[in-house]
């Protein structure tokens, strides 16, 4: 059973335009939640987080919002570059859970220019 | 400053074989993991290690081995591959429990078990 889902395995934007990467989880006891972004050939890397105590973080282009009721987490990102085109993970932790992430299945983003 | 580095980047192996795939970081991170990553799926735990001497199973731990002998190192050893063990493998460290839970990422290891 999939703790972490993201339900789109792809996205397209326009340059400019606004991405909404959504992802769902299932258990109210994570408390910690990240998106990473991860290249073709390369490992993830870290983009942006929030814990359980916000409902958004903003970093530059992108902002994470929670929304604990409905255990739902999104990252918008604005404006869309074509070099943010990649596919986005969301994880989740949980407290006591030696750092130890799950992942959602990704979702591939494409800008088109 | 190098991060997290893996070696071999690619590898294929027969049925049977086995292999261990490395896995090093400079940062003086107490912890390190190992995922697989299959298609359409996300980054699965297979072992991680809170800090050396100290091992622990992730959710697909079975096929795998590992140990944690210095602070720098953490080898993931396949004792005997098989196909459904073709992936690709990422290692992962972070620092300690009073830190954010973000960890570094290696480049992977292309695994082919044919």
């Amino acid at each position: 059973d999939q703790q972490v889902k993201q339900n789109s395995p792809s996205l397209s934007v326009q340059e400019g335009r606004i991405s909404i990467l959504n992802c769902d989880y299932t258990n109210s006891m994570f408390d910690y939640f990240l998106w990473y972004k991860k290249y073709p050939a390369e490992g993830p890397t870290f983009l942006i987080s929030i814990s359980s105590i916000k409902d958004k973080n903003e970093d530059g282009r992108f902002t994470v919002f929670l929304n604990k009721s409905a255990k739902h987490l999104s990252l918008h990102i604005v404006p869309s570059q074509p070099g943010d085109s990649a596919v986005y993970f969301c994880a989740v932790t949980l407290s006591g859970s030696a750092r130890q992430l799950t992942f959602g299945s990704g979702t591939q983003l494409t800008v088109l220019p | 400053n190098a991060g997290v580095t893996q070696t071999p980047k690619f590898q294929v192996l027969k049925t049977g074989q086995s292999m261990t795939l490395q896995c090093a970081q400079d940062m003086n991170h107490e912890y390190m993991s190992w995922y697989r990553q299959d298609p359409g799926m996300g980054l699965r735990l297979i072992h991680y290690s809170v800090g050396a001497g100290i091992t622990d199973q992730g959710e697909v731990p079975n096929g795998y081995n590992v140990s944690r002998s210095t602070t720098e190192d953490f080898p993931l050893r396949l004792l005997s591959a098989a196909p459904s063990q073709t992936s690709v493998y990422f290692c992962a460290s972070s620092t300690g429990p009073n830190s954010l839970p973000s960890q570094y990422f290696g480049p992977g290891t292309r695994l082919t078990v044919l």
